[in-house]
């Protein structure tokens, strides 16, 4: 368990609002993920990151931003939600370089 | 994306017996790859890793078995209980930190 903290857990928002997921770790792992989870797509990458204040884009990166401002905190912004971004977000960390990803439990959001 | 796919999207098996859930990837230069276990509600949790230069990998009552030839990797689970009952995910390293997972199998365990 990588001590890794969702917040919001539930989210029911309207098209065009921001909308802000927040992971927080407490293992002190440098990289950190978030993934989005739809039904016959599995888990795809949105943004990591690799370290504080450097992040990438993933395969699924359209309409998402990332900031990381300490090792803890990982947080994904929608700027303007489509009902396209209605999914569950998954946030993971790894353990140095080893590959093994530790997931929170999920933050389920709807845009309406 | 890559085409990390699996074989049966469900899978019905009775306690007791083993489990196989089969895993196809595309991409020759993954060196790494993992299979997730993901109960319901819950985000997915590991089970068990290969790199691409063994063949297989044991764990406690798990197996996997890694096929380069025909680029195929497999998740075997002994003597299956109902906790095992959950959606197992194979996800392979493409490159770097990034990894692409499969869409999934359902495993359900027939008490």
């Amino acid at each position: 368990d990588a001590g890794i903290t969702q917040s919001p857990r539930h989210k029911v928002t309207e098209t065009g609002t921001p909308v802000t997921l927040r992971c927080h770790q407490t293992e002190n792992h440098r990289y950190m993920y978030w993934y989005r989870q739809d039904p016959g797509h599995g888990l795809r990458l949105i943004h990591y990151s690799y370290g504080v204040k450097d992040t990438d884009k993933g395969e699924v990166s359209d309409g998402y931003s990332v900031s990381r401002s300490k090792t803890e905190d990982f947080l994904l912004t929608l700027e303007s939600a489509t009902s396209s971004q209605t999914s569950v977000y998954f946030c993971a960390t790894d353990r140095a370089d080893t590959g093994e990803l530790f997931f929170g439990e999920g933050s389920r959001l709807t845009v309406l | 994306g890559e085409n990390v796919g699996l074989h049966l999207p469900t899978l019905s098996v009775q306690e007791g017996d083993n489990s196989i859930i089969n895993c196809a990837y595309s991409n020759s230069a993954s060196d790494y790859f993992i299979w997730y276990k993901q109960e319901s509600g819950k985000g997915p949790q590991f089970i068990i890793d290969i790199r691409s230069n063994m063949d297989k990998r044991q764990g406690q009552r798990v197996t996997v078995l890694l096929n380069k030839t025909v680029k195929h990797l497999s998740l075997q689970i002994a003597a299956t209980q109902p906790g095992d009952s959950a959606v197992y995910f194979c996800a392979e390293r493409v490159t770097g930190n990034q990894f692409y997972f499969g869409t999934g199998t359902s495993l359900t365990v027939i008490p």
